[in-house]
């Protein structure tokens, strides 16, 4: 089955400078990425996600880019700011049909002001 | 996400108690999650259902149950069984289209007192 591994664990930035977390898969078959976004206490919600026929996706100061080669993905923000602080998620699955998202373990992004 | 709720928010429980966990959405999604979330770990599948009187286990069902009797309702049952049930609980629905957007439900915090 699907194996994501999400690094690094913990993520300490400066406010304004940018910040990179990268996810590993294991199935070739995976071909949709999605990144959630979990703020204290809350649930997580859908920030930015990508399918592996594009290379990279960019919404604002945050974007995906994709290696299918070496099966690893990656989220950037940009311009990181103290609202940003919380635990992301990364995901692999398919595109259609309803199996369900293998997630990473998270990363907690600490934005210090 | 406003259309998945979850109840309660807070649950306490006493060792050697059964106890039902409530998810609702009003998406006509196919498909139902529910994950277990402890500190460190990211998001654990326990059950899922792609149809409506079907449901599969997930990496840690020992110690649950479910049923779907209804689209839009998937409840998880919390047995005397799991061991250490402390943990926040979150339901998933998801989209079976080409979006195959997954939205979470709100969470329940459970504790075994």
């Amino acid at each position: 089955g699907e194996n994501v591994e999400q690094h690094p664990s913990t993520l300490s930035v400066q406010e304004g400078d940018s910040a990179v977390i990268k996810c590993t898969y294991s199935d070739s078959a995976s071909n949709y990425f999605p990144w959630y976004k979990q703020e204290l206490g809350k649930r997580p919600q859908l920030i930015i996600d990508i399918r592996s026929n594009v290379g990279e996706k960019k919404d604002q100061r945050i974007a995906v880019t994709l290696n299918k080669t070496a099966k690893h993905f990656s989220l950037h923000i940009t311009e990181t700011q103290p609202e940003d602080s919380a635990v992301y998620f990364c995901a692999a699955g398919w595109n259609s049909g309803n199996t369900p998202l293998v997630f990473g373990k998270g990363t907690r992004l600490s934005v210090i002001a | 996400d406003g259309g998945i709720t979850q109840s309660p928010k807070y649950l306490f429980r006493k060792e050697g108690q059964n106890v039902t966990l409530s998810c609702e959405q009003n998406l006509n999604h196919d498909a139902m999650y529910w994950y277990r979330q402890d500190p460190g770990q990211g998001l654990r599948l326990i059950y899922y259902s792609q149809i409506v009187n079907d449901f599969q286990k997930g990496d840690i069902a020992e110690g649950y149950s479910v049923s779907r009797e209804k689209k839009e309702s998937f409840p998880l049952t919390v047995t005397s069984a799991q061991k250490n049930p402390t943990a926040f609980y979150l339901c998933a629905s998801k989209d079976s289209g080409y979006t195959d957007t997954q939205y979470f439900g709100p969470g329940t915090r459970l504790t075994v007192l």
